[in-house]
């Protein structure tokens, strides 16, 4: 069974414009960490936000927020004021175990974020 | 501060012939990871190691594929033979491990292209 599921395989925005990438996880671990990553054409990933299982309130990054519904289990994440550069493909990733700081980092199969000038 | 390094950022092989892909971490960071993304999807754990030792191979194809981290620095990843379904980019990340740093924050390399024909 897939522990992160990313359902939007490509996603356009405009210029300036707020975006949701959505992000669904599955775990019986009640310690884990929920992660974004960004992706540009270069290839290297790079870390965005991250989110605790046991925290109380929505990470927040610059203009990254992360919509954490542990209920739903799941972790959308919110790119406020989009810009050019942040068309890239955006991987949504969980860490399970003593809150996301040990084990093997999942990935989703990622969106491909494009935005629109 | 630099970044990781990896390299070659390219390489074509036939079928059945070896490979070696090489990481330098951050300076200071104690864990490395090994991950192959395949075309499409997200990266995969291939082996962690925190310093020389190594934490999680669980996913590492040992009849073909093997990692060292001899002196706890540098790392080299190795393939032989390669068959058709290596072709990915192999991705090296490094972390500050246990101690230090935002949980899940890895940083990653630009990343190692191969293409198996």
């Amino acid at each position: 069974a897939q522990k992160i599921t990313q359902t939007q395989p490509g996603m356009f925005v405009q210029e300036k414009e707020a975006v949701t990438l959505d992000c669904t996880y599955d775990t019986s671990d009640p310690s884990y960490g929920l992660f974004w990553y960004k992706q540009p054409s270069s290839g290297e990933m790079i870390f965005l936000i991250y989110q605790g299982s046991y925290d109380q309130q929505n990470a927040t990054e610059g203009r990254y927020s992360l919509n954490f519904q542990k209920a739903r289990k799941s972790a959308n994440l919110v790119i406020s004021a989009s810009q050019l550069g942040d068309s890239a493909m955006y991987f949504c990733a969980m860490r399970e175990g003593r809150g996301g700081s040990q084990g093997n980092l999942i990935f989703g199969k990622g969106t491909k974020l494009s935005v629109k000038p | 501060e630099a970044g990781v390094a990896q390299s070659p950022r390219y390489k074509i092989i036939e079928k059945r012939q070896s490979v070696a892909f090489w990481c330098n971490p951050i300076s200071g960071h104690a864990t490395l990871y090994w991950y192959q993304q395949i075309l499409g999807q997200g990266p995969k754990l291939l082996i962690q190691f925190q310093n020389n030792g190594v934490v999680d191979d669980s996913q590492l194809p040992k009849d073909r594929f093997s990692a060292e981290r001899l002196k706890g620095v540098d790392s080299t990843l190795k393939i032989q033979p390669a068959k058709l379904e290596d072709s990915a980019v192999y991705l090296c990340a490094s972390s500050f491990g246990l101690a230090g740093g935002k949980p899940g924050e890895l940083f990653f390399g630009e990343g190692s292209r191969l293409t198996v024909l």
